[in-house]
């Protein structure tokens, strides 16, 4: 069954430090895997997306995720977080049909 | 319209009673799904609009919920005889047909009490 996996709950990284979000995923064939952000009370922002070719992929705000079929992983990245960073992310991955899977997220908090 | 509208933004109903939600999707985007997100449960998958397509509808959670698509745009969500577990926030997307990755609305906050 087709499943993604964010193994923290909470993340906590002062401003201008480093930031590394980790998701696996279990899929039979080539994943399409995607980056959501949510700021409290708002819908779902896509930061970035991978379907094929290079593996490091950039998005919006400074953000690059990385794919590695060898883990199953997808992990998000930002050489220097903000406070305005601090939401939730989320790890996606595309079924067939068009059904997006959501890993269950990652809130992130930002010390200044 | 520039982005995925959805209204209302909060509703607070009776236990029992009916709600309608409402999302208007982007202007040419032919796929509209519905997804909720609760507490505990996540963001899931209700309900999938493909132009004329017949709608996917296995992730209603029971016949209670139903959802209709007029005119291949605005799409209507509804749950009649609203329980407290119903509580959560409704999400709505839409994309263009054989996209990935859709643009999701803001939500509707729903409340049964």
């Amino acid at each position: 069954a087709q499943s993604v996996t964010q193994p923290d709950i909470h993340i906590t990284v002062s401003e201008g430090a480093s930031l590394e979000l980790r998701c696996n995923y279990s899929y039979g064939a080539t994943p399409y895997l995607f980056w959501y952000v949510q700021s409290p009370g708002q819908g779902l922002q896509l930061l970035l997306k991978y379907f094929s070719g290079d593996t490091l992929v950039q998005g919006i705000k400074g953000f690059e995720a990385e794919f590695k079929r060898s883990q199953s992983s997808f992990n998000l990245r930002k050489p220097s977080v903000h406070w305005s960073d601090a939401a939730e992310y989320f790890c996606a991955l595309q079924k067939y049909g068009n059904k997006l899977v959501f890993g269950a997220g990652t809130i992130l908090r930002v010390k200044s | 319209g520039a982005g995925v509208s959805q209204s209302p933004s909060n509703k607070v109903t009776e236990k029992g009673k009916d709600v309608e939600l409402r999302c208007d999707p982007i202007s040419g985007h032919t796929a509209l799904y519905w997804y909720r997100q609760s507490l505990g449960q996540g963001l899931e998958f209700l309900i999938y609009f493909q132009g004329n397509s017949a709608p996917d509808k296995s992730g209603l959670p029971s016949d209670r919920f139903s959802a209709e698509r007029t005119g291949g745009s605005v799409s209507t969500l509804t749950i009649q005889r609203t329980q407290q577990e119903d509580s959560a926030v409704y999400l709505c997307a839409s994309s263009f047909a054989g996209d990935y990755g859709y643009t999701f609305g803001s939500g509707t906050r729903l409340t049964v009490v």
